[in-house]
């Protein structure tokens, strides 16, 4: 079946570090990955896209890879600061439909 | 940007209650909306595509008859829980896609309801 798995449940660093969380997907070739955060009782909120082509995209302190030999996705936050804890979720539709197949997450701590 | 709304945000009632959640789009128009179910510590789910006009996509092993799905308008989209038991107890989201866009776009998310059956 096809899966898209965020194999670290937790990552906990210290601030101003580089977080890395990592999305690997079985089974089908997804032509775009999408990166959410999800704050306690809150909805996702959209942070990234990244298309098959496009080996890397950034927005701010934010960076997503898209490796299609790997079939793997890199999350990256750069110079990370206690309001980046959140967990964060990788997405992608599994076909050409419109919903979205989620990992489960990783929950990311930033310590002082 | 792009925001819905998603009303209650929480919710505590009895075992065979029904319980309707709301889903709208709040500055632009949504053909296509989707439900989402979340347990503790895990992923969402994807329950269910609604469309507006047509009836509902429902996904293997979610009843239909449970969880009834109505989006009457390009804005609106509702999901009524009926007789809810515990089990139901859970965090539904709701999202949209902006009509117009091209699939890859990414869809934008309500707060959630928080579903407590007693």
């Amino acid at each position: 079946s096809q899966k898209i798995e965020q194999n670290s449940e937790a990552l906990n660093i210290q601030e101003g570090k580089t977080a890395t969380l990592t999305c690997n997907y079985t089974n089908y070739s997804p032509a775009y990955l999408q990166w959410y955060r999800q704050d306690p009782g809150r909805g996702p909120v959209f942070l990234l896209l990244i298309r098959e082509n496009e080996k890397e995209k950034r927005k701010e302190r934010l960076k997503v890879t898209f490796d299609t030999t790997l079939k793997q996705s890199l999350f990256h936050i750069t110079a990370s600061q206690p309001a980046d804890s959140a967990t964060y979720l990788c997405a992608s539709a599994p076909n050409s439909g419109y919903a979205l197949n989620f990992g489960k997450g990783t929950s990311l701590l930033v310590t002082p | 940007g792009a925001v819905v709304s998603q009303h209650p945000s929480r919710v505590i009632c009895k075992s065979g209650t029904s319980v309707k959640i709301e889903c709208r789009s709040l500055d632009f128009q949504a053909t296509t909306m989707f439900w989402y179910r979340q347990f503790p510590k895990q992923s969402l789910m994807l329950m269910a595509t609604s469309n507006e006009g047509s009836k509902a996509t429902y996904e293997q092993g979610v009843e239909k008859d449970k969880f009834l799905i109505n989006h009457a308008s390009l804005t609106l989209s509702t999901l009524t829980v009926t007789s809810a038991h515990p089990e139901d107890s859970s965090f539904y989201i709701c999202s949209a896609r902006p009509d117009g866009l091209y699939s890859n776009q990414p869809q934008h998310f309500g707060d959630g309801t928080r579903l407590s059956i007693l």
